[in-house]
């Protein structure tokens, strides 16, 4: 079975401009987080999907952020402008309803220069 | 809110020793608890979860973690101590009521000497 994959792995980009990542979850999960790491500091959750649905997007950081999950299957995160404190690693992750169990991806490395 | 604490920002043991690595909870109710290993240059792995029933849960690799609820801890245990297993370790905590959402502590990096 293959894993939560996330594309872009790295992206460097200057401030103002637009990013946009990437993930596909395992096949037939439902749920889908975006998460994101800063340096040294905890992993936070951005929001989570249930198929296309936004069911909680109480952590993305303002509105410069915007999520989507078109079709249930695969979502994107665009940041549009990016400022210099997005930078981070964010994680994708996917879950079965049924299961406790969240898949994470590799992660995408963001720099905002 | 719910949180999670690792106090320790790097472990160090000795190849063969018994390491611990701590986490302290808060969540309203009872929580989920989980452990995520997260190796160089790859995404975070999971370890192994308490959800109900026995305190002491056993995972990948050899981990194991017990759960105690007055203390409200669950620190991440092994006998004896891998230089494999040298990574960046998370533990996370979940509320039953949501247990979607998913607290991270800010990470504990072990490092196992040879």
């Amino acid at each position: 079975e293959a894993g939560v994959t996330q594309f872009p792995s790295h992206s460097v980009i200057e401030k103002g401009q637009t990013v946009t990542l990437r993930c596909d979850p395992i096949s037939g999960h439902d749920n889908l987080y975006w998460y994101r790491r800063v340096m040294g500091k905890e992993i936070k959750f951005l929001l989570h999907f249930v198929k296309e649905s936004k069911q909680d997007e109480s952590g993305m950081p303002n509105n410069r952020f915007l999520a989507e999950r078109t079709g249930g299957t695969y979502s994107t995160l665009k940041v549009q402008p990016a400022e210099l404190e997005d930078s981070g690693v964010y994680f994708c992750a996917s879950r079965l309803s049924v299961s406790y169990e969240q898949y994470f991806g590799p992660g995408t490395r963001l720099t905002v220069t | 809110a719910q949180s999670v604490a690792q106090p320790e920002d790097q472990v160090n043991v000795a190849e063969g020793n018994p390491l611990t690595v701590k986490c302290t909870y808060s969540v309203s109710g009872n929580p989920y608890l989980f452990w995520y290993v997260q190796y160089p240059n790859r995404g975070l792995q999971f370890l192994l979860k308490y959800i109900t029933g026995d305190n002491l849960v056993k995972g990948s690799y050899g981990f194991e973690a017990e759960f105690n609820k007055s203390q409200t801890s669950f620190h991440l245990k092994k006998p004896s101590a891998l230089v494999s297993d040298s990574a960046l370790y998370f533990c996370a905590v979940s509320s039953r009521e949501g247990y979607q959402k998913v607290t991270f502590g800010t990470g504990t990096k072990l490092q196992v000497i040879p």
